[in-house]
């Protein structure tokens, strides 16, 4: 049982670039998440989805898309990196009807924007 | 709005003593909480939560909390520090509804001396 697999683990990307943070977890979850770290501020939300086809913005979407074409896979987009973006991006997912298991979150995408 | 607070972003322990980790919460309606754990480079781990059951919740690794309503807090307890408690530590509030989104405290960096 995998959980959340984040892909890829660390990134370095050039002013105005675009990459995908990839997400997929195989526990049928049909709440996931994406979360942005930095430090001494904690994880703040960027955008969630309830399930297939439906998204939302959370507390710091801009510069930022998403798409939920499946359960499994909830990729995070960014079109024109910036070095603001520089950061540690997690995912996370859960059961909708159980906010009691709390989340299961995913290891990690470490990226940095030069 | 739901936030988080925890007090002290560095807290350092002898390994043995009592581990105190504090956190404060306000919500409008009941919330329910955690805690997790963050190992260097790894993605967040579930230690405990609370869900309106019994105000008392044990967690792994030998830690608890206890729900204070009056308070407001659940702070995060363990008898006597491991080295291998060394971590960062994160309250998160969630509400249920609107896609059960987890909101954060700023994190607690506890590091354990011999």
């Amino acid at each position: 049982n995998a959980g959340v697999t984040q892909t890829p683990k660390f990134r370095i990307l050039k002013i105005g670039q675009s990459m995908t943070l990839q997400c997929a977890q195989d526990m049928n979850h049909n709440y996931m998440y994406w979360y942005r770290q930095d430090p001494g501020m904690g994880l703040k939300l960027i955008y969630y989805s309830v399930g297939a086809g439906i998204t939302d913005k959370g507390e710091v979407p801009n510069g930022y898309n998403v798409s939920r074409s499946t359960t499994e896979d909830f990729p995070l987009r960014l079109e024109l990196a910036a070095p603001s973006q520089t950061s540690v991006y997690f995912c996370a997912s859960s059961y909708s009807t159980a906010l009691e298991g709390g989340y299961t979150f995913g290891s990690g995408t470490r990226l940095t924007v030069v | 709005a739901q936030s988080v607070t925890q007090l002290g972003s560095h807290v350092s322990v002898s390994e043995g003593a009592l581990v105190l980790l504090r956190c404060n919460y306000s919500s409008s309606v009941p919330p329910y909480l955690f805690w997790y754990v963050q190992y260097p480079n790894q993605g967040l781990q579930l230690l405990l939560k609370y869900t309106s059951a019994a105000t008392l919740v044990k967690g792994i690794n030998g830690f608890e909390a206890e729900f204070k309503k009056s308070e407001t807090s659940f702070h995060l307890t363990k008898p006597s520090a491991h080295m291998s408690d060394a971590a960062e530590y994160f309250c998160a509030l969630g509400i249920t509804g609107g896609g059960n989104k987890l909101t954060f405290g700023t994190g607690t960096q506890l590091k354990v001396e011999l």
